[in-house]
């Protein structure tokens, strides 16, 4: 079974620009939720989505959005990018319901010029 | 709100010693706790979970961690390190069925020396 997909790997981008990024979850995976890597915060959650809707989100500010599209497969997009948006992000996807192993892509590296 | 302090920011143990990691948890409820690995310029792998039964958790790799309610902590370990261990290591608490939202911990890197 393949594993959760990540496109693209590397992106460099300048302030203002906006990025989208994809995620494509585990064959009959139908949650994706969407985590920030970074040197000084950590890994922090952005979002979940679960059957198209969003089921949970964490404190990051309007910029950051996110969809599921009907084959569970996620985007998430960033509007007006700042230096501080360079990051990996991290895109783990799972079954969806109670105590469920969540499993992580290799992630999108971001860098914000 | 939940929380995971892992107090150790940098680890190195020789090969072939033991290892143990510390997590601390805040929780409001009977938590749901992972321990994640991450090697350089990788996503995250799962080593081992727990969410109820038995306190002692059995996981890949040769790794065990044991959840102790009384003092909040979920602290990794293993009897012997090999060189292929050296990676960061993550703690992280699960929101259980409120859906899939993990809070990490700040993690702890490990250096094995030959």
């Amino acid at each position: 079974k393949a594993g959760v997909t990540q496109t693209p790997r590397y992106l460099i981008k300048t302030r203002g620009q906006q990025v989208t990024l994809s995620c494509s979850p585990i064959s009959g995976h139908r949650s994706v939720s969407w985590y920030q890597q970074t040197p000084g915060q950590g890994l922090q959650f952005l979002f979940e989505y679960f059957s198209e809707t969003q089921r949970n989100k964490g404190n990051f500010p309007g910029r950051f959005s996110g969809r599921q599209f009907s084959n569970s497969r996620s985007e998430m997009n960033v509007s007006t990018l700042e230096l501080g948006d360079s990051a990996l992000y991290l895109c783990a996807s799972s079954l969806g319901v109670a105590n469920n192993e969540q499993f992580f892509g290799p992630g999108t590296r971001l860098t914000v010029l | 709100a939940q929380s995971v302090t892992q107090p150790d920011i940098h680890i190195t143990v020789s090969e072939g010693a033991s290892l143990e990691l510390r997590c601390n948890y805040s929780y409001g409820a009977t938590p749901y706790l992972f321990w994640y690995v991450q090697s350089p310029g990788q996503g995250l792998q799962l080593l081992l979970k727990y969410f109820s039964g038995d306190t002692l958790v059995q996981g890949i790799k040769g790794f065990e961690a044991e959840f102790k309610r009384s003092q909040s902590s979920f602290n990794l370990r293993k009897p012997s390190v090999h060189w292929s261990d050296a990676a960061e290591y993550f703690c992280a608490v699960g929101a259980g069925s409120s859906g899939d939202k993990l809070t990490f911990g700040t993690g702890t890197r490990l250096a094995v020396r030959p």
